[in-house]
């Protein structure tokens, strides 16, 4: 079974761009789930998409926002981009969060 | 509100010596709880989880926690440490009421000296 795969590995913008991440769950899942991972603040929630609906969504601005298509991938954007937004962005998977999510090996995103 | 507290931020232990790597949690309701490792520029992988079955959880690699109510903690273990375990693990609760939100504790380094 293929796992979450997330595209790119890696990414470099400029201030105030945007960037768009994509993310592939494993099949037959339709809980997807994205974090941002930083040194200073840890793994943080960005949002939940389930059956293509946002179920949770984490203290972040508007600039950051996400969506799921009917397959189950996931994308997710971030406009005007901050030096702030560089991090390492998780994208996870789950048939039901009482499985536990399996996670891609992520995004690394450095804004310049 | 949900919190997970990692009382380590950094814990070395000798190759074949045991681990403890401390959690304490905090939820409104009954919560899921997860430990998680994450290898040096490698995602996260799943060691073990308890949704409110047996409080003793066996997982991958030899790991094993124990969820206690009372004491609202839930300790990752392993009885002989292995190189190969040296990795930052993350503590995680979730609630039925917000399951796709998992709330990671700040991790824990683990360092393991040969």
């Amino acid at each position: 079974k293929a796992g979450v795969t997330q595209t790119p590995r890696y990414l470099i913008k400029t201030r105030g761009q945007q960037v768009t991440l994509s993310c592939s769950p494993i099949s037959g899942h339709r809980s997807v789930s994205w974090y941002q991972q930083t040194p200073g603040q840890g793994l943080q929630f960005l949002f939940e998409y389930f059956s293509e609906t946002q179920r949770n969504k984490g203290n972040f601005p508007g600039r950051f926002s996400g969506r799921q298509f009917s397959n189950s991938r996931s994308e997710m954007n971030v406009s005007t981009l901050e030096l702030g937004d560089s991090a390492l962005y998780l994208c996870a998977s789950a048939e039901t969060y009482l499985y536990g999510y399996t996670f891609g090996s992520g995004t690394r995103l450095t804004v310049v | 509100a949900q919190s997970v507290t990692q009382l380590d931020s950094h814990v070395s232990v000798s190759e074949g010596t045991p681990v403890l790597l401390r959690c304490n949690y905090s939820s409104s309701y009954s919560p899921s709880l997860f430990w998680y490792v994450q290898h040096p520029n490698k995602g996260l992988q799943l060691l073990l989880k308890y949704t409110s079955a047996a409080t003793l959880v066996k997982g991958i690699n030899g790991f094993e926690a124990e969820f206690k109510k009372s004491e609202t903690s839930f300790h990752l273990t392993k009885p002989s440490a292995h190189m190969s375990d040296a990795a930052e693990y993350f503590c995680v609760v979730s609630t039925y009421n917000q399951g796709g939100k998992l709330i990671f504790g700040q991790g824990t380094e683990l360092s393991v000296k040969p």
